[in-house]
């Protein structure tokens, strides 16, 4: 069974604070994905990487940073949080079958961030 | 770039019946790959059904089957004999070269 793990459920930080999410998968997956998911936007690509220290930017990456050192191990980081990242966080890896009309999604179970 | 399309921020449906859920998508490739998850009030993402650019006929597993159309840029959900436990959000999303765009999801709620 494809394992996607998050380090957290649920998390609450203050304003200003640095924020880690950390997302582990164990199917030995190319792809890695943060997600954010917030009523009737859907997800929205913050950043995706397709390899070790390789990372794209997604549709909203104002505010976060990844860090991607090992294949298996893909982080967010809020710099500095702020009340509007208050949301639910899916981290997602796929394998690197780029051109490949199948190649599903294995997602984590989410963090549901509260920033104060 | 790739936009999808769910016009049905909810909806619900009587128990045993069946029920479609809409998914118009944009792209201007020639090769990509349709999903739909199930996202229940717990919150994981539960891969439901695929469906390939390619593929000629209509994607089907289990209760689930996939209305595809092509030429109108459609890939509805058909969840036949709806069950209580169908109540959660549905995504549908539309992948190529490693990359995937969510819809904004509907809400289903099936009555007893």
């Amino acid at each position: 069974d494809v394992k996607v793990t998050q380090s957290s459920r649920y998390l609450v930080k203050r304003t200003g604070e640095k924020v880690f999410l950390e997302c582990v998968q164990d199917m030995d997956h190319e792809n890695m994905f943060w997600y954010r998911q917030d009523p009737g936007l859907g997800l929205r690509l913050i950043y995706f990487s397709y390899d070790v220290k390789m990372k794209e930017k997604g549709d909203i990456p104002e505010g976060y940073s990844v860090s991607r050192e090992k294949k298996e191990r893909f982080s967010l980081i809020l710099e500095s949080a702020s009340t509007n990242q208050t949301s639910m966080y899916l981290c997602a890896s796929s394998p690197g079958l780029a051109g490949v009309e199948y190649n599903e999604q294995f997602f984590g179970p989410g963090t549901r961030l509260t920033v104060l | 770039a790739q936009k999808i399309t769910q016009t049905q921020p909810g909806m619900f449906v009587q128990e045993k019946e069946a029920v479609t859920l809409d998914c118009t998508y944009d792209t201007s490739d020639q090769s990509y790959g349709l999903f739909w998850y199930k996202q229940p009030s717990s919150g994981e993402m539960i891969f439901l059904i695929y469906q390939g650019s390619y593929d000629e006929q209509n994607a089907t597993e289990g209760r689930y089957s996939l209305n595809f159309q092509k030429a109108r840029k459609s890939a509805n959900l058909v969840i036949s004999a709806s069950q209580l436990g169908d109540s959660a959000m549905y995504f549908c999303a539309i992948h190529n070269f490693n990359k995937y765009y969510f819809g904004s999801g509907t809400k289903l709620n099936v009555k007893p």
